[in-house]
């Protein structure tokens, strides 16, 4: 069984493109999870989403950044005009249910940003 | 949430059992302690979860005291590969919205 995908593993962008961070959840996980970190620290909340639905998004920045988790296809977090202060480490993590007493979540690899 | 705190760093020799203490004062009564692992650009890895007394499984040992106010996640015989950094969470039933503080970065010598 494979574990939490995630694509690319390495972006490079330029300030003002926009970042498109792709996860795919365990199998038969329907619960997405994206957090956010920053060297020397410790991971931040920003997103979380089930399939088709966004329940929980208050970690995230109000503006350039959106996610997505479509019925079909990996979940998206994309950041437009991106800036030099983006430049992180951006982790997914799933669950087969809410996350919490029994139900941990499962971290992918990461996405490492860096903006120019 | 219950905010929690343990120490930055420690430094320990191969073979040595490894004692990381996490305070959490503020613990509700249905909240679970939680300890992650993660080693250098990957991402966390869960290593162990308890509610009170003791838990062990193959990889570590956690121990929390009748007060629950402050949990210690022990490591026995910790090699080269045991350096990372170790996480310890607080939370209930349906706690999606994991709180890392900055951890404690464990590094093992030879």
């Amino acid at each position: 069984n494979a574990g939490v995908m995630q694509n690319p593993r390495h972006l490079v962008r330029r300030r003002g493109q926009e970042a498109r961070l792709r996860c795919s959840p365990m199998k038969g996980h329907s619960h997405v999870y994206w957090y956010r970190q920053l060297p020397e620290e410790g991971l931040k909340f920003m997103v979380y989403l089930q399939k088709e639905n966004i329940i929980d998004e208050s970690g995230m920045p109000k503006e350039r950044f959106s996610a997505e988790f479509p019925k079909e296809g990996p979940s998206i977090l994309r950041i437009q005009q991106v800036v030099r202060g983006d430049s992180a480490a951006y982790f997914c993590a799933s669950s087969p249910d809410i996350a919490g007493l029994y139900n941990e979540q499962f971290f992918g690899p990461g996405t490492r940003l860096t903006v120019l | 949430l219950a905010k929690t705190t343990q120490p930055i760093s420690m430094d320990s020799y191969e073979g040595q059992e490894v004692n990381i203490t996490c305070s959490h004062n503020n613990i509700a009564t249905n909240d679970y302690i939680t300890w992650y692992q993660q080693f250098p650009s990957q991402g966390p890895r869960f290593i162990i979860q308890g509610y009170k007394t003791k838990v062990t499984n193959e990889v570590a040992s956690l121990f929390i005291p009748a007060d629950r106010k402050s949990s210690t996640l022990s490591l026995p015989r910790v090699s080269l590969s045991d350096t990372a950094v170790y996480y310890c969470l607080v939370g209930g039933s349906g706690t999606y919205k994991y709180i890392f503080g900055t951890g404690t970065r464990l590094k093992v010598l030879a």
